[in-house]
């Protein structure tokens, strides 16, 4: 079965420090991968995303994801965390065939200034 | 443009109540998905609609929940009766669906946050 592991649930970093967020997938063929974030209080906007092509995947607000077939892994970056960066992010896969994504439990960020 | 819109924003009700959730998703998308987003369970896929016709519905609870998409511009999300489990927030999100873009992007709304006491 398809599925998402987000094994970090809170992470806490300092502003201006780079972030890593963790991401692995299960899934017998390539999926797209999608990151999204949420804000409080608020719907989820579309990071960035996966299709095909460069496994480097640069999204908006300075944020860049890295697939690793051999790791089954999309793991999230960014250089420097700004305190407005403070938010919840989902990972998510899509299968192939369908519409329905899966999406991991969340990891929740926070940011010290 | 406006994004998903949602309503309401916030609901209450008690246990018994029937609850209605509105969705109109951005003009133009042919694909709408409904949500439900709880800390036990994360976020779960309930139905999703192509051009106003359900297409998988597999991720509804139970009876006790129902899902319309009356025309392009608006879908429902009802819970009859409702339950404290029922409690969460219920998001819901739109797309623009194609043979090339089978993945395109999501956009959700600001969700409604339905507690049943």
């Amino acid at each position: 079965a398809q599925s998402v592991t987000q094994p970090d649930i809170h992470i806490t970093v300092s502003e201006g420090a780079s972030l890593e967020l963790r991401c692995n997938y299960s899934y017998g063929a390539t999926p797209y991968l999608f990151w999204y974030v949420q804000s409080p209080g608020q719907g989820l906007q579309l990071l960035l995303k996966y299709f095909s092509g460069d496994t480097l995947v640069q999204g908006i607000k300075g944020f860049e994801a890295e697939f690793k077939r051999s790791q089954s892994s999309f793991n999230l970056r960014k250089p420097s965390v700004h305190w407005s960066d403070a938010a919840e992010y989902f990972c998510a896969v899509g299968p192939s065939g369908t519409y329905k994504y899966i999406f991991g439990t969340g990891t929740r960020l926070k940011v010290l200034a | 443009d406006a994004g998903v819109i949602q309503s309401p924003r916030h609901e209450v009700t008690e246990m018994g109540q029937e609850v209605t959730l509105r969705c109109k998703p951005i003009s133009g998308h042919d694909y709408l998905f409904w949500y439900r987003q709880t800390m036990m369970r994360g976020l779960e896929l309930l139905i999703y609609f192509n051009n106003n016709v359900p297409i998988d519905d597999s991720g509804m609870p139970e009876d006790r929940f129902s899902a319309k998409m009356p025309n392009a511009s608006f879908s429902t999300l009802k819970i009859q009766p409702s339950e404290p489990r029922d409690s969460a927030v219920y998001f819901c999100a739109s797309s623009s669906g194609g043979a090339a873009s089978s993945y395109n992007e999501q956009f959700f709304g600001p969700g409604t946050r339905l507690t049943v006491l």
